[in-house]
């Protein structure tokens, strides 16, 4: 299968702070890529869809000026969460799938706290 | 809405039992499935996928698929404890962003 790798694994950052998070595909070209928030013990929840070269689309109920997400090629999206509040401490994790695996591939995650 | 309904358990089954994972979706047009396996703090990791009625085998895992139910399952056989861990099923829609629904996961534990 496919690698899916995801910087850093873990960040605590202070509130009000902005937050930087990559998502690469390291084998292959990634058409799509997909970021989702996982509370503990909750299901994934998908906060948008992002193509390389476009404008994300967000999911109903993510605030697009909150969370940024640029694919800015075909190897590498990234999500900014913008002024990061406690209530924004959760497990982000990306996806990515491309015209060769009709599969999602996941990055292994980042864990962010926010004090 | 599409939905994607998973028992969310736990279903708790011996080891060296069949452990039987089953989910149900509501878009008829639905053509891709796939069981992820997701152990607790760490992401989801592909299993299998199926695209056509029956049955597909892979080791000791076996997805099957009934588009005229709207039914996909998962069968463990020989489970060991290290397949306890939440199992996910997923829906491919066709087209579009190629977004898929997850459900909500069954807690699989197997008991030494």
């Amino acid at each position: 299968g496919a690698v899916v790798s995801q910087h850093p694994s873990r960040v605590i950052c202070k509130s009000g702070t902005s937050v930087k998070i990559e998502c690469r595909s390291l084998d292959f070209q990634a058409t799509t890529m997909f970021w989702y928030r996982q509370f503990p013990k909750k299901s994934l929840m998908l906060m948008a869809t992002s193509n390389e070269g476009s404008k994300a689309t967000y999911e109903q109920g993510v605030e697009k000026d909150k969370f940024l997400i640029n694919h800015a090629s075909l190897t590498l999206s990234t999500l900014t969460v913008t002024s990061a509040h406690p209530e924004d401490s959760s497990f982000y994790i990306c996806s990515a799938n491309s015209a060769v695996y009709n599969e999602q591939f996941f990055g292994p995650g980042t864990r962010l706290t926010v004090l | 809405q599409k939905e994607v309904e998973q028992n969310s358990g736990p279903l708790s089954v011996p080891e060296g039992a069949i452990a039987s994972l089953n989910c149900t979706y509501s878009d008829r047009v639905s053509q891709s499935f796939f069981w992820y396996r997701q152990y607790s703090g760490k992401s989801p990791e592909l299993i299998m996928s199926i695209y056509s009625n029956g049955d597909k085998e892979d080791g000791r895992f076996t997805a099957q698929l009934n588009k005229a139910s709207q039914y996909v399952s998962l069968l463990i056989r020989d489970s060991q404890p290290s397949d306890s861990a939440t199992y996910l099923c997923a829906v491919k829609e066709l087209g579009g962003y190629q977004k898929v629904t997850f459900g909500t996961g069954t807690k699989l534990q197997v008991i030494p």
